[in-house]
């Protein structure tokens, strides 16, 4: 199985500040024949399912702000808000989905400074 | 208008057996490339992957529960359903059913669309 890590476990952050999200495959998840990365963020806020922000690691999801931005390839990731707003504050995840099990990470929890 | 939401119990036994459907439109799951996913959550807790099935009823299991859980699929109804054996409080969780594309990198293959979840807790 692919184990995916993320760091910090929570961040705190003033607004209109960046904020930065870490990811680490076990595995490498970029596919070579396509050179795609097999790497999905989500965004989950209290009471909400899962909302996807970005796939193929860099991709950004319809409807999905441009201060989000997903960069990294083969096994480490980032997921980066370049100026928090009060309505981003929630729980991130990364997942890859290379191969089966399709895992998480245990998910970073960002607050307001 | 792709749209999924689960259904089911919301209290069960323990080493009872959970039976949840996942109804969804705005898809078909005999459209190649295809699949349906289950994904749960404890209460203040990540999120865990369970099963996925796909349009040619291909299927994938977590491998810390493929010998309690089955997934399957209606075509005819556009539903999904999870069945998990031998429920255990540990179980107690949101069930999520997710839409995924796959074998077709031209399109996101991520789990892109999910329903709002389903609340089921193992209790005596």
């Amino acid at each position: 199985d692919i184990v995916m890590t993320q760091s910090p476990d929570s961040l705190a952050v003033s607004l209109g500040e960046r904020a930065t999200i870490n990811c680490k495959s076990s595995q490498s998840v970029l596919y070579s024949p396509n050179n795609k990365n097999y790497l999905g963020w989500y965004q989950q806020k209290p009471g909400q399912p899962p909302k996807l922000l970005f796939y193929w690691a860099s991709i950004r999801e319809f409807g999905v702000p441009d201060r989000f931005s997903g960069n990294g390839s083969r096994t480490d990731f980032t997921l980066t808000i370049s100026s928090l707003q009060a309505e981003d504050v929630a729980v991130y995840y990364c997942q890859q989905y290379a191969s089966s099990p399709y895992t998480f990470g245990q998910g970073t929890k960002l607050e307001i400074k | 208008q792709i749209t999924l939401k689960e259904s089911g119990p919301t209290l069960v036994k323990p080493t009872q057996t959970l039976t949840l459907t996942c109804s969804f439109s705005g898809f078909s799951l005999t459209a190649r490339s295809v699949a349906v996913g289950w994904v749960r959550q404890p209460p203040g807790k990540a999120l865990e992957w369970l099963a996925l099935i796909y349009w040619n009823d291909d299927k994938r299991y977590s491998p810390s529960l493929k010998t309690r859980i089955t997934v399957t699929k209606d075509t005819s109804k556009n539903q999904v359903v999870l069945t998990m054996a031998n429920m255990d409080p540990v179980d107690t969780a949101t069930y999520y059913c997710t839409h995924k594309r796959e074998y077709d990198d031209t399109v996101n293959n991520a789990f892109d669309f999910w329903g709002q979840g389903t609340v089921v807790t193992v209790s005596s």
